[in-house]
């Protein structure tokens, strides 16, 4: 079974911190992917990635970056959190062939106080 | 951009009745995916279609990629309560390259 780990299910932050989201996949996905879910929103991308180092913005990029130094791991970073980057944050990964067939981890609940 | 349209929003049914759901566009579609959410995990791929018409079937699921390619459906049949959870589709515009777009998701709850 694929497996997509995320490394935090809570977390509470402080307005103006820096956040780092990590999330790991252990089936050798090329592709990555970040979204955020919001009640009555559905889920919107925020990046994805087709390969290391690769980085493409999906809808709503903007008050976010991202980082894949290596295949399994890709990093979504808020350079300073703000009170409406409070969110369920997904992550999904799936194979090169099958982009759209993704598999989600359990996602990171952030709250930005 | 391109938007979908799901609903209805939510559903409260009897065990043992059928559901149906659906999602439509004002635009073309080329794939269209169902994903089931449960409470405190993220989603989970039901079914994907890749061809207009298409209708696929997963145990008590089958889905159907409309004809026109801007609608598809969901239908459960014999609801059981582990059917709960929240039911997102999800399609691929001719330009959105590599990106889904979510449906709002409809809520269904099951009662014994």
């Amino acid at each position: 079974d694929v497996k997509v780990t995320q490394s935090s299910r809570y977390l509470v932050k402080r307005t103006g911190e820096k956040v780092f989201l990590e999330c790991v996949q252990d089936m050798d996905h090329e592709n990555m992917f970040w979204y955020r879910q919001d009640p009555g929103l559905g889920l919107r991308l925020i990046y994805f990635s087709y390969d290391v180092k690769m980085k493409e913005k999906g809808d709503i990029p903007e008050g976010y970056s991202v980082s894949r130094e290596k295949k399994e791991r890709f990093s979504l970073i808020l350079e300073s959190a703000s009170t409406n980057q409070t969110s369920m944050y997904l992550c999904a990964s799936s194979l090169g062939g099958r982009i759209y067939e993704q598999y989600f981890g359990p996602g990171t609940r952030l709250t930005v106080t | 951009g391109q938007q979908l349209n799901q609903s209805p929003q939510s559903m409260f049914i009897q065990e043992g009745e059928d559901v149906s759901m659906n999602c439509t566009s004002s635009s073309i579609f080329n794939t269209w995916l169902w994903y089931k959410q449960e409470p405190g995990e993220g989603p989970v791929l039901l079914i994907a279609l890749y061809k207009a018409g298409e209708l696929t079937s997963n145990g008590r699921l089958t889905a159907q990629f409309g004809i026109t390619r801007k609608d598809s459906f969901l239908n459960i049949s014999a609801s059981i309560p582990s059917d709960v959870g929240i039911y997102f589709c999800a399609g691929v515009g001719s330009s959105n390259t590599g990106k889904l777009i979510f449906g709002q998701g409809t809520t269904l709850q099951v009662k014994p």
